[in-house]
């Protein structure tokens, strides 16, 4: 165990339908990252977190939109759903966002968009 | 340009024998982390070994080790004694350090291990 928290563990939805997806990461870690895992993409960085504040965008669509609140926990949502979004949501934390900081990653959330 | 290049996509290879993943990688950065993870068929993604790049030694972690060659900048994971266990996909990945708001983990494409009875 991670220690990293993710939960829907699966989730099925409609095309156009908006989802949240919610992680809370280890005791402690600051940062938080969010990756999508798709069949024809491999493992994509979508955004990252620290302390509160966005510290780094990847492939993110605009359609996606995240947020780390006070407590620590994020969430990403997705809205306008289209087929090609069905894939593996990973959320990770570390202690701090150095390049020697392990991310721990929770067992992720798997998106069916029918 | 990759930035990690994982050349094999499947292994098979006998329970109990030693076995070697590939991962070749490309930065100027001078300050950059190598990870290793597994991911089951389960789906979840395990954090096996990390290797820094100012580290003077191979990192070791139970039946794991990274074969770390700088100039080659390749950091290949070796698996000792494979068990039925260790069948999954695994994935190479590298963080670089010194650009701020590149603290991405940046995955090979991964190569699937199958350990034979």
């Amino acid at each position: 165990d991670s220690g990293v928290t993710q939960t829907p563990k699966h989730l099925i939805t409609a095309t156009g339908q908006r989802v949240t997806l919610r992680c809370s990461p280890r005791s402690g870690d600051l940062s938080v990252y969010w990756y999508q895992q798709s069949l024809d993409q491999g493992l994509q960085f979508l955004i990252q977190y620290y302390n509160g504040e966005e510290r780094a965008k990847g492939n993110i669509l605009e359609r996606f939109s995240a947020q780390q609140f006070p407590d620590l926990h994020s969430e990403l949502n997705l809205s306008s759903l289209e087929l090609g979004d069905s894939a593996l949501y990973f959320c990770a934390s570390s202690v701090e966002d150095r390049a020697m900081d392990i991310q721990y990653f929770g067992a992720g959330t798997r998106l069916s968009v029918l | 340009a990759q930035k990690i290049t994982q050349t094999q996509p499947g292994m098979f290879v006998q329970e109990k024998e030693a076995v070697t993943l590939d991962c070749t990688y490309d930065t100027s950065d001078p300050s950059y982390g190598l990870f290793w993870y597994k991911q089951p068929s389960s789906g979840e993604m395990i954090f096996l070994i990390y290797q820094g790049s100012y580290d003077q030694q191979n990192a070791t972690e139970g039946r794991y080790s990274l074969n770390f060659q700088k100039a080659r900048k390749s950091a290949n994971l070796v698996i000792s004694a494979s068990q039925l266990g260790d069948s999954a996909m695994y994935f190479c990945a590298m963080r670089e350090g010194r650009v701020f708001g590149n603290e991405k983990l940046t995955f090979g494409t991964g190569t699937r291990l199958t350990i034979i009875p």
